[in-house]
């Protein structure tokens, strides 16, 4: 199975800050990765696909890049609306995998 | 609008079994391979299960292989989730969704149905 390995597990930044959150794959998943956003007692929600591309009305602020097996989420300037637990998903075999998930607290 | 509903959640005592559906509407359903994800309590995201948009192809996290069954009625438009020998550690809000694949990548899910497992 393709263990993702997602990190930090915990992130405190601020309103306009620049935060970057990182997913490393244990072998090549190509870029098929996707980013989600998850709020408490909600669904998540879809923000990256395919490592970096956009998912329709997700701001652009919301940016994601590969690097070999190391994925990265970049959010350019934080907003209130942006914390929010964070999770990558590899869709390159299956079973599918998720990392273990970043929460974005306010500092 | 796509609407997935799940239902079929509630209390089981170790040992039992349960049926989750999931009702989709608002997209052709038959076209896409569709998953269930769970989420213990406080816990991350933890995918269980998906299947083909034909149903001729299953595919089960080891957690679950041999225990869990999932299937898809498309002339009914619901994708399901038999669940046996269920355990403590099973506890969590099981999500319906389509699953992202190497061709399709729709974002679609439901609102999730909760499955607590405790004597």
């Amino acid at each position: 199975d393709i263990q993702m390995t997602q990190s930090p597990s915990t992130l405190s930044a601020s309103v306009g800050d620049r935060v970057t959150i990182t997913c490393r794959a244990s072998q090549s998943i190509s870029f098929w990765l996707a980013w989600y956003q998850q709020k408490p007692g909600k669904a998540p929600k879809l923000l990256i696909y395919d490592a970096s591309s956009l998912e329709s009305g997700v701001p652009s602020r919301f940016s994601g890049s590969v690097s070999g097996t190391e994925f990265t989420l970049t959010i350019s300037s934080l907003q209130p609306d942006d914390f929010a637990t964070y999770y990558c998903q590899q869709y390159y075999s299956y079973p599918v995998t998720f990392g273990q998930g970043t929460k974005l607290e306010i500092k | 609008e796509v609407q997935l509903l799940e239902s079929g959640g509630g209390l089981v005592q170790p040992g039992g079994s349960l049926r989750l559906s999931c009702a989709a509407s608002g997209f052709i359903f038959s076209s896409y391979a569709m998953s269930w994800v769970r989420q213990a309590p406080g816990k991350g995201l933890e995918w269980v299960s998906a299947i083909s948009g034909s149903g001729g192809s299953t595919y089960y996290a080891d957690s679950v292989k041999g225990r869990f069954t999932i299937s898809r009625d498309n002339s009914k438009n619901t994708l399901y989730l038999q669940m046996n020998s269920l355990r403590a550690e099973d506890t969590a809000v099981y999500y319906c969704a389509t699953q992202m694949t190497t061709v399709t990548k729709v974002p679609y899910w439901g609102q999730g149905t909760l499955v607590t497992v405790s004597s």
